[in-house]
């Protein structure tokens, strides 16, 4: 299996822009989770999904967020518009089922992004 | 100005010698934990997991130990290398349907050195 697949893997955009990040999770698996990673906040979880439902999106910072999962094996986060305090790594990952030993979470390479 | 951030601990070991990653965790009533490793520009990678009904669980070179008395988590990694070198991360979960959120802690610097 190819793992998660994120897309771009560095983007740099100008504030007030668009900026849409793509994931492919594994297949088959029911899961789907997008973390931000900064240095001020460390690894945080902006909302998750199973079986292509989101089920908690607390985490998701304000109204310019928002994701979704039209099918099992794609999902976007969009960030509309952007600011320059957007800027972080967005991580997609993905599990199989509930936090049993086995059934951890994969994570993708990042989505590096800058907003200027 | 000076930007301020997450302070992260870091932890140097000679190559070959033992390290111990240390974690407390918030929440009593999380009953599965996970290990990462993030090496920098990727991102994290599982290393190992024990649910709450374990005190230890081994892996290739790698340890996991829970106290749930104290809620603390260490990783112990046997004779180090270079590739060790990375941020770790401890997460924990709550495993109830609707509820399958996994809490990273702030992470730990490795740096081996050879």
């Amino acid at each position: 299996d190819a793992g998660v697949i994120q897309s771009p893997r560095h983007e740099v955009t100008e504030m007030g822009q668009e900026v849409t990040l793509r994931c492919k999770p594994i297949s088959g698996h029911d899961y789907l989770f997008w973390y931000r990673q900064t240095m001020m906040r460390g690894l945080e979880l902006l909302i998750y999904f199973n079986n292509n439902v989101p089920i908690d999106d607390s985490g998701m910072p304000e109204d310019r967020f928002s994701a979704k999962m039209p099918n099992a094996s794609f999902s976007t986060l969009k960030i509309q518009p952007s600011e320059p305090r957007d800027s972080a790594v967005y991580f997609c990952a993905s599990r199989p089922g509930q936090g049993l030993s086995g059934n951890t979470i994969y994570f993708g390479e990042g989505s590096w992004l800058t907003v200027v | 100005g000076e930007s301020v951030g997450l302070h992260l601990p870091t932890l140097s070991v000679q190559e070959g010698d033992n390290s111990i990653i240390n974690c407390a965790y918030s929440n009593s009533a999380s009953d599965y934990f996970i290990w990462y490793k993030q090496e920098s520009g990727k991102g994290p990678q599982f290393i190992i997991d024990i649910r709450s009904n374990m005190d230890k669980r081994q892996g290739q070179r790698v340890t996991v130990l829970l106290n749930k008395t104290v809620k603390h988590l260490s990783l112990q990694i046997a004779a180090t290398q270079p590739g060790d070198s990375a941020v770790y991360f401890c997460a924990e979960e709550i495993t109830n349907f609707g509820n399958e959120k996994l809490t990273f802690g702030t992470g730990t610097r490795l740096t081996i050195i050879p």
